[in-house]
């Protein structure tokens, strides 16, 4: 299974951007990059999604490399309610030819005032 | 919609018992998925239906535990016995679709903890 790589934390200040950047050096051609959130005592939130191109929605952009190896999921005005750990997945075809999400410890990321 | 519904919110059992988890999930989204989350493994699949019926429950630890998925509004997640060693946050989520590829929604979850 391809596996992701995140810093284990990160540090921003409010109302400033926070780029947070995810390395997947074994992707393959089909596995979607999918990045969600988890704040404290809730279920992980569905953040962002892509396959090559950039994607914005309300909550965030995801910038992918060219070569599909590293993303960087941007929060363009960070706030104290987006501190959270963030985890960056792939949606890899396992044995049985079934997409599953493989995920990693992500990022926590701190927001000061 | 009041998204994935999961109860109880918490749990405290004492080992050798039965525990059995509850989901209900987002309506008309046809996949559910059971994640069981700890400090040292993180996030991991047990076990994910599609309309219904088990796809891939190569993630469940053992036979103790088992899930069922009657109809398209109910889950349940039983562990018996229950070991201390199986206290953790117990996800349930949905999504249209096996793939996931349009994203999960996760309910709120249940800690469990055996003692």
């Amino acid at each position: 299974d391809a596996k992701t790589t995140q810093p284990n934390s990160m540090e921003s200040n409010e109302e400033e951007p926070v780029h947070l950047p995810c390395n997947h050096s074994t992707i393959s051609g089909t596995d979607y990059i999918h990045w969600y959130r988890q704040l404290p005592s809730q279920g992980p939130e569905y953040v962002i999604h892509g396959l090559t191109s950039n994607v914005n929605n309300r909550m965030a952009s995801l910038a992918i490399a060219e070569d599909r190896k590293s993303s960087t999921l941007i929060l363009h005005r960070a706030t104290l309610r987006d501190a959270a750990v963030y985890y960056c997945i792939l949606s890899s075809y396992n044995a049985g030819n079934n997409r599953k999400l493989i995920w990693g410890l992500g990022t926590s990321l701190a927001v000061n005032p | 919609d009041a998204g994935v519904i999961q109860s109880p919110r918490h749990e405290v059992t004492e080992m050798g018992q039965e525990v059995t988890l509850r989901c209900k999930p987002i309506s008309g989204h046809n996949s559910l998925f059971w994640y069981r989350q700890t400090m040292m493994r993180g996030l991991e699949l047990l076990i994910y239906f599609n309309n219904n019926v088990p796809i891939d429950d190569s993630g469940m630890p053992e036979d103790r535990f088992s899930a069922k998925m009657p109809n398209a509004s109910f889950s349940t997640l039983k562990i018996q016995p229950s070991e201390p060693r199986d206290s953790a946050v117990y996800f349930c989520a949905s999504s249209f679709g096996w793939q996931g590829v349009n994203g999960y929604t996760f309910g709120s979850g249940t800690r469990l903890t055996v003692v």
